[in-house]
């Protein structure tokens, strides 16, 4: 089983869409969980962390479920600048320390106007 | 955005050449990262640094060598790449704390192409 798996898509939506996003890991020691986002040609940016208790910013809602080992994107609204790749992000904790992180493959979104 | 720069953004290198990737970060960050992207595969970990001592080498090859003169540099020194080596290489910094796994932050990587 691959450490962190993304359905690499692509979701082409339309504007005002709703979508959202899964992603599965497979260390269950794993603390910290981030959903990075990657336009084309550019580097990996944060995009939010996510948190136990589920997390809101703006239009972009995460949430963890510990118990299957899995994550979710949810945007709103979609817009034609969220057109990117969104990447799953996870620690591997290892020897007693918090680990490196792993990235996931990335899902491609293209909103359409 | 300045926090993490890469040069050179561009490369492209024969064999049997040798040449050096440059990254700093003005983020007063204490744990760098240098990062392989190849089309079609996730971010794979190369080398990590933390207060400028290599605490991770993810079974890179020796014709990578990475070098941390301080906690704001880090180089990846290439020599007689093979053509796979071809990706974007990026670099990262983070505040590493113990217990806590910071966000780590982006350069906008070296595109390299080995021919």
């Amino acid at each position: 089983r691959k450490e962190v798996e993304q359905d690499p898509g692509p979701f082409n939506v339309p504007e005002g869409a709703t979508v959202a996003f899964n992603c599965t890991y497979s260390n269950s020691a794993s603390q910290s969980f981030f959903w990075y986002r990657q336009d084309c040609r550019k580097e990996p940016k944060l995009l939010m962390s996510v948190y136990s208790s589920g997390n809101e910013d703006g239009r972009f809602t995460a949430q963890l479920n510990r118990a299957s080992q899995y994550i979710s994107l949810l945007i709103r609204d979609s817009k034609l600048s969220d057109s990117a790749t969104y990447l799953c992000v996870v620690n591997a904790p290892a020897g007693g320390s918090q680990g490196n992180l792993i990235f996931g493959k990335g899902t491609k979104l293209s909103v359409k106007p | 955005e300045t926090g993490v720069t890469q040069t050179p953004r561009h490369l492209v290198m024969g064999m049997t050449n040798k040449k050096s990737l440059k990254c700093e970060q003005h983020l007063g960050h204490n744990a760098m990262y240098w990062y392989k992207q190849s089309a079609k595969k996730p971010l794979e970990l190369m080398f990590v640094y933390n207060f400028k001592e290599q605490t991770e080498n993810n079974s890179v090859p020796s014709r990578f060598s990475p070098e941390c003169p301080n906690s704001s540099h880090l180089f990846l020194h290439l020599h007689t790449l093979q053509p796979e080596d071809s990706a974007l290489y990026l670099c990262a910094s983070s505040e590493e704390r113990t217990g806590f796994t910071d966000t780590q932050y982006f350069g906008p990587g070296t595109r390299l192409t080995v021919l």
